[in-house]
């Protein structure tokens, strides 16, 4: 079976501009979360989306944004870039998406915004 | 607030030495933890969880250790490998409804042969 896979691998945008960058879970996995992890430093949770509902959020500016399709992949969407959005975007997913179940990572988007 | 930290950033062992790595967080109410690993250009690899009625569990080489008493936990991996070497994370689940995890900054595991 396939695992988490993401797209683009590596993405370079300007600041002010906007970016999509997109995940497909695991086949049966119905949950779907993104992580931030800058240079150094462990990830940091910005979203997770079950069976399209948005179930937690992190600390992050409303610039972020993401939604959850019908096959339950996932886009997260941020606005006007900034230098410190500069990062590797990381998505996960589980089955039901319930704390104790084992998430599972994909390679991560490197984005690098100049 | 919530916090999860690693003692080390970096933890250098040469091949089939048992390595140590530690962990220390501030939520006394936490009760669940997980350690990832984290090669080169990959996403972070489940390696092994605890719950706080635990206190230890062991896996295939690895072992978690918590404390609840000093809220530290601890992965003991035995006779290190070169495909060990990667960047180590804790992580807490906090006590809600959602996935969400928490991760420390990660230890640098260096294997030397």
């Amino acid at each position: 079976d396939a695992g988490v896979t993401q797209s683009p691998t590596h993405l370079i945008k300007t600041r002010g501009q906007h970016v999509t960058l997109r995940c497909s879970p695991i086949s049966g996995h119905k949950s779907v979360s993104w992580y931030q992890q800058v240079l150094g430093q462990g990830p940091q949770f910005i979203f997770q989306y079950y069976e399209k509902e948005e179930r937690g959020r992190g600390n992050f500016p409303d610039r972020f944004s993401a939604r959850q399709f019908p096959n339950y992949s996932s886009e997260l969407n941020v606005n006007a870039l900034l230098l410190g959005d500069s990062a590797l975007y990381l998505c996960a997913s589980s089955q039901s998406g319930t704390r104790e179940e084992t998430q599972y990572f994909g390679p991560g988007t490197r984005l690098l915004v100049l | 607030g919530e916090s999860v930290g690693l003692h080390l950033p970096t933890l250098s062992v040469q091949e089939g030495d048992n390595s140590i790595i530690n962990c220390a967080y501030s939520n006394s109410a936490s009760d669940y933890f997980i350690w990832y690993k984290q090669e080169s250009g990959k996403g972070p690899q489940f390696i092994i969880d605890i719950r706080s009625n635990m206190d230890k569990r062991q896996g295939q080489r690895v072992t978690v250790l918590l404390n609840k008493t000093v809220k530290h936990l601890s992965l003991q991996i035995a006779a290190t490998q070169p495909g060990d070497s990667a960047v180590y994370f804790c992580a807490e689940s906090p006590s809600s409804n959602t996935g969400k995890l928490i991760f420390g900054q990660g230890t640098t595991l260096q294997v030397k042969p």
